[in-house]
């Protein structure tokens, strides 16, 4: 099992759809890291939160430390936002960072 | 700003040809540098990380090999490229622990290598 899970791998919403992707992780954590990575496969970083959540637009992040989740909301859901969203961790024992294998989500006018 | 160029941005190479890519970040001083792996349907896969000039750590082992001649700049390299290095190399600096604890990771563009 990997040390961070995301669900869906595979997402497609119509246009002004909201949208959640979750990720699970098993591991003791100093922050979590959600990215962006377009087409092209340039990575963009969107959050990085330890607790409760951020906002940044139409994009919303949250994490519940107990419970070791968090999730990525996207409201009004548009074309643009098409590209893999990826969840990673910062192992708080080695500070290192471990990688979800990403959700790929489409979005259609 | 800080900002991060990674270059070429696409390579193809024969099998057994060597290997150089090349990451320089600006507007920062003594950052974190890291690349990355990326294999096609899987995660990001951390090949090296350097804390400073000549101190390159390496976290999976394999015919790839790092650098750090300069502060900022951190280039990859192979002698000899086999089949299975074909993927996406992306580049990423943080502040070091130092100046910012638990900074966020910054990313190149990516270097889409295809071993031939």
């Amino acid at each position: 099992k990997n040390e961070v899970e995301q669900s869906p791998q595979n997402l497609t919403a119509q246009e002004g759809e909201f949208i959640t992707i979750n990720c699970s992780y098993s591991v003791g954590i100093s922050a979590l890291h959600w990215l962006q990575q377009h087409p092209g496969g340039g990575i963009v970083s969107l959050f990085m939160l330890s607790s409760g959540k951020k906002k940044h637009g139409r994009l919303i992040a949250t994490i519940n430390i107990q419970e070791k989740h968090s999730s990525l909301h996207i409201t009004a859901s548009h074309p643009r936002d098409s590209a893999v969203y990826i969840c990673a961790v910062r192992s708080y024992n080695t500070d290192k960072l471990i990688f979800g294998t990403g959700t790929r989500l489409q979005v259609f006018p | 700003s800080q900002t991060i160029h990674q270059w070429p941005a696409t390579l193809v190479q024969p099998v057994g040809s060597p290997l150089s890519l090349e990451c320089t970040v600006e507007g920062t001083s003594n950052p974190n540098l890291y690349w990355y792996r990326q294999a096609a349907g899987r995660g990001l896969q951390l090949l090296f990380y350097s804390v400073g000039i000549g101190q390159i750590s390496s976290e999976v082992p394999q015919n790839l090999s790092a650098s750090r001649p300069q502060d900022r700049q951190f280039i990859l390299s192979s002698k000899k490229l086999l089949l299975s290095d074909s993927g996406f190399y992306l580049c990423a600096w943080r502040r070091d622990r130092q100046s910012s604890y638990n900074s966020p990771l910054h990313f190149g563009n990516g270097t889409r290598l295809t071993v031939t």
